[in-house]
């Protein structure tokens, strides 16, 4: 069975740092890209980034672009979200997702998604 | 960027009959070289995360219940349930996934009449 489980949210002060964990099994973690996902409380889904199987390619929307890394350790089968810079309106659960099939990470839709978890950013 | 637009907002449909969720993207995402249109439907219930229910617009993913279907191509796009469910209360956001940023519609809100 997949699971994708993840840890790392708090309250934070805009400007600070914060590293999401996701950690992941049941799956060929090297062989699928993951993605994070945000959403605003009561508002819509917002693709933030997305990381190809063996880790050499990234991808991030532009309202996240260096301020946020995405990175994974396929030994330990952890996909991270590094956030710097952080501002109020990053405040979202962030989700991480799993693609569905092989190939470029960004040309597939998400079949499994971890259960979120909840940063805030307020002064 | 491909700007996915969701109709209605929001619907109230009677328990037993159908819904029908349009979604429109700002460009095509059917890719000629593999037939395919990179379009996926979610489903999310509150305090959830989505879970999908159709990928390559109209293939249903394992699991799905089968009054849940789509259609559409190229730029027009539907999810329609038929026989509503109490179940299917949710929100239902389309998906694009031709190119980079991936966007979402806005959602539409489903509600029993």
């Amino acid at each position: 069975e997949v699971q994708l489980l993840q840890s790392g949210g708090k309250l934070l002060q805009p400007g600070g740092s914060l590293r999401l964990s996701c950690a992941a099994s049941g799956f060929m973690f090297n062989n699928y890209g993951l993605s994070w996902v945000r959403q605003a409380p009561g508002k819509g889904l917002e693709w933030v980034s997305a990381i190809s199987g063996n880790g050499g390619t990234s991808y991030y929307a532009d309202s996240v672009k260096g301020r946020f890394t995405i990175s994974r350790d396929n030994s330990k089968n952890i996909l991270y979200l590094q956030m710097n810079g952080l501002r109020v309106e990053d405040t979202a659960t962030y989700y991480c997702a799993k693609v569905s099939s092989y190939g470029p990470v960004t040309k597939s839709n998400f079949d499994h998604w971890g259960q979120g978890t909840l940063v805030t950013v307020s002064s | 960027d491909i700007v996915m637009t969701q109709s209605p907002d929001s619907l109230a449909v009677s328990l037993g009959e159908r819904a029908t969720i349009n979604c429109k993207s700002s460009q095509s995402v059917l890719l000629t070289s593999t037939t395919k249109n990179y379009l996926a439907w979610y489903q999310q219930k509150p305090g959830q995360a989505p879970k999908v229910l159709i990928s390559w617009a109209s293939t249903r993913e394992s699991g799905v219940p089968d009054r849940f279907s789509g259609s559409g191509s190229g730029t027009d796009f539907s999810l329609t349930i038929t026989s509503l469910q109490p179940e299917d209360v949710a929100v239902y956001y389309c998906q694009q996934y031709y190119s980079t940023p991936i966007t979402f519609g806005l959602g539409t809100r489903l509600e029993i009449k």
